[in-house]
């Protein structure tokens, strides 16, 4: 069954602490991003990663980071520099970087 | 900067009623266009994309999108939404000079009353 998965589903964490989302898809693309999600704002990409080895950043990407060590995973740091850090994350995933891109189900994390 | 414009935040309608929502965007070169679809609950998905050719592009559940290149606009339709279109719509642009970077609008959340 082919397709994006995050984890975990819902995340809390402390204020001052680091914590780290996964994202893993098997539909072998090669490009893969991050989007974070706030009401009324649609969806504003973080990172991107064209191919694995290699990110850039996005807009918003102060107080994040990520890493591509393998084509099939793509995992964000939320940083305890992010200052407004609760919100829904999703990571999704295109073959090329020009093309359509899936989505995966999404964290919702919360700092408490 | 390049960027989308959705230009309702919330529209509501009773079944069987057509639906138009707008997207502008703002970038004048080559452009991809698409819509995504939120359901409550669900993944965002694809609704329908554009890469070139037929300005008028057919999606899933009976969408339809028509570009017009001159007024830089992307607007989505249905002749008549049914109860199960209740959700949440994103229009999203790129292009080759931002590296395939997908701008997205603000969002337009769609009430079908049954």
């Amino acid at each position: 069954d082919g397709g994006i998965t995050q984890s975990p589903k819902y995340l809390f964490r402390k204020e001052g602490q680091n914590v780290t989302l996964s994202c893993e898809q098997n539909l072998n693309h090669d490009a893969m991003y991050w989007y974070r999600q706030d009401p009324g704002q649609g969806l504003r990409l973080i990172y991107y990663s064209q191919i694995v080895n290699d990110f850039q950043k996005g807009d918003i990407a102060e107080g994040y980071s990520v890493s591509r060590e393998k084509k099939e995973s793509f995992p964000l740091t939320v940083t305890s520099a992010q200052k407004n850090p609760t919100a829904f994350y999703l990571c999704a995933s295109s073959r090329t970087i020009e093309g359509e891109q899936f989505f995966g189900p999404g964290t919702r994390l919360t700092v408490l | 900067a390049q960027s989308v414009s959705q230009h309702n935040h919330h529209v509501i309608l009773s079944e069987a009623a057509s639906l138009e929502l707008g997207c502008n965007y703002s970038y004048g070169g080559t452009v991809n266009l698409f819509w995504y679809v939120q359901y409550p609950g669900q993944h965002l998905q694809l609704l329908l994309k554009y890469f070139s050719g037929d300005p008028l592009v057919k999606g899933i559940k009976g969408f339809e999108a028509e570009f017009i290149k001159s007024k830089f606009s992307f607007n989505l339709r249905k002749p008549s939404v049914q109860w199960s279109d209740t959700a949440e719509y994103f229009c999203a642009v790129n292009n080759g000079n931002q590296g395939g970077k997908l701008i997205f609008g603000q969002g337009t959340e769609l009430s079908v009353k049954p």
